[in-house]
């Protein structure tokens, strides 16, 4: 159990276009999801909470209209980088904790998605 | 504010020899923590937990042990093997706040 999804795995795009990522809980609900990104031989950085129903919650430098998230159901939250940049290549992981769950902190993590632009 | 750091940023083993990873944590408050690992272009995959209640905690091939007095986690690898090679993380969760990880140990094996 527990197990979270991310799409793509891996994408691929030109400069100045948008791309969406998916996460998803499969076999639990989570009001809560994070999104971290991670450079080569970087640890993970927090970029944003989101929250079920309401808006994210984004990191001190992260820019909440650059990347935009969407928490539409307990069990999907997408991450979309618009206008990409070069220097928005990164590899991005989701995860998420179980509501369920109560008094265990746990995250589970996605596989992560490498985003490379051109 | 509070953090977890790890002392070594990389580590590496002979196959077959046994692996300690070091973390060392400063809110005397945390009561529960994770060992994470996280293998090249993949997520972090939970590997062990331990609450405060507990000085050892033992799984197949890793032990955590924790030592309140100094503020000081580690885990243990045994019998190191290729597989093992990934960054390890450990991690404090604590309330309702998302994980913040510190640089990581990067363990690599020697075939």
């Amino acid at each position: 159990g527990a197990v979270v999804s991310q799409h793509p795995s891996r994408v691929i795009c030109k400069s100045g276009t948008s791309v969406k990522i998916e996460c998803r809980s499969l076999d639990f609900q989570a009001t809560t999801m994070f999104w971290y990104r991670q450079f080569p031989k970087q640890s993970l950085m927090l970029m944003a909470t989101s929250n079920e129903g309401s808006k994210a919650t984004y990191e001190q430098g992260v820019e909440k209209d650059k990347f935009l998230i969407n928490h539409a159901s307990l069990t999907l939250s997408t991450l979309t980088v618009t206008s990409a940049h070069p220097e928005d290549s990164s590899f991005y992981i989701c995860s998420a904790r179980d509501s369920r769950r109560e008094g265990y902190n746990e995250q589970f993590f996605g596989p992560g998605t490498r985003l490379t632009v051109l | 504010g509070e953090s977890v750091g790890l002392h070594l940023p990389t580590l590496s083993v002979q196959e077959g020899d046994n692996s300690i990873i070091n973390c060392a944590y400063s809110n005397s408050a945390s009561d529960y923590f994770i060992w994470y690992k996280q293998e090249s272009g993949k997520g972090p995959q939970f590997i062990i937990d331990i609450r405060s209640n507990m000085d050892k905690r033992q799984g197949q091939r890793v032990t955590v042990l924790l030592n309140k007095t100094v503020k000081h986690l580690s885990l243990q690898i045994a019998a190191t093997q290729p597989g093992d090679s990934a960054v390890y993380f450990c991690a404090e969760p604590s309330g309702n706040t998302p994980l913040v990880f510190g640089k990581g140990t990067r363990l690599s094996v020697i075939a």
